[in-house]
């Protein structure tokens, strides 16, 4: 089993840039999460998605964070532009439907300078 | 709305000392609990976790947590540690009661074994 798949692995970007994420969760994974953590925090999260449902996104910045899950399996977050406050390494986790184990991907760094 | 909360930032240990991690949790109603791992420069990773039945509860690397339901807290514990448990660990708890599938880590606590 590959595990919860995220690219890109660091990603150092200009405030105001652009920026993508993906991840492709374990096979037959029906929720998945994006988490940011910041340096010496626990993990926050900012997106559930169950199938290609987005359940819960309160914690999503929604004026610049934007979310896709299309056919309920890999998804892309994106931030459009980025601000210098959003570098933290942003976590994608797997589970299945309102189970109990979350797998969690090595997760993407990423640095706005 | 549900919180973890993780009493120790840092903690310094010698090799084949005892550890004991704090965490407290608010929430209302029943829980799912557990902890994670993160050693350096890799993922999370699931240590252990408790759903229901015995409130002790034994995970990987010999690591435990007892869950303590009138104290609202779910320490863990390692009678001896090795210097190859230097790592992160996070606390989290889903509450099950409205809460969905959320799952709510606390700001995790630095571990360092010296040897």
């Amino acid at each position: 089993e590959a595990g919860v798949v995220q690219s890109p692995r660091y990603k150092i970007i200009e405030k105001k840039q652009p920026v993508a994420f993906w991840c492709n969760p374990i096979s037959g994974h029906n929720t998945l999460y994006w988490y940011r953590q910041n340096l010496g925090q626990g993990p926050e999260l900012l997106i559930r998605y169950e199938n290609e449902e987005a359940v819960d996104d309160s914690q999503l910045p929604k004026d610049r964070f934007s979310a896709e899950r299309l056919k309920g399996v890999d998804s892309t977050l994106k931030i459009q532009p980025a601000e210098l406050g959003d570098s933290a390494v942003y976590l994608c986790a797997s589970s299945l439907l309102r189970g109990d184990g979350y797998t969690f991907g090595s997760g993407t760094r990423l640095t706005v300078v | 709305a549900q919180s973890v909360s993780q009493h120790n930032h840092h903690v310094i240990l010698s090799e084949a000392a005892s550890l004991e991690l704090g965490c407290n949790y608010s929430y209302g109603g029943t829980v799912n609990l557990f902890w994670y791992v993160q050693y350096p420069g890799q993922h999370l990773q699931l240590l252990l976790k408790y759903f229901s039945g015995d409130p002790l509860v034994k995970g990987i690397k010999g690591f435990e947590a007892e869950f303590i339901k009138s104290k609202f807290s779910f320490n863990l514990r390692k009678p001896s540690v090795q210097w190859s448990d230097t790592a992160e660990y996070f606390c989290a708890v889903k509450g099950l009661t409205g809460g969905g599938n959320k799952l709510t880590f606390g700001t995790g606590t630095q571990l360092k074994v010296e040897l």
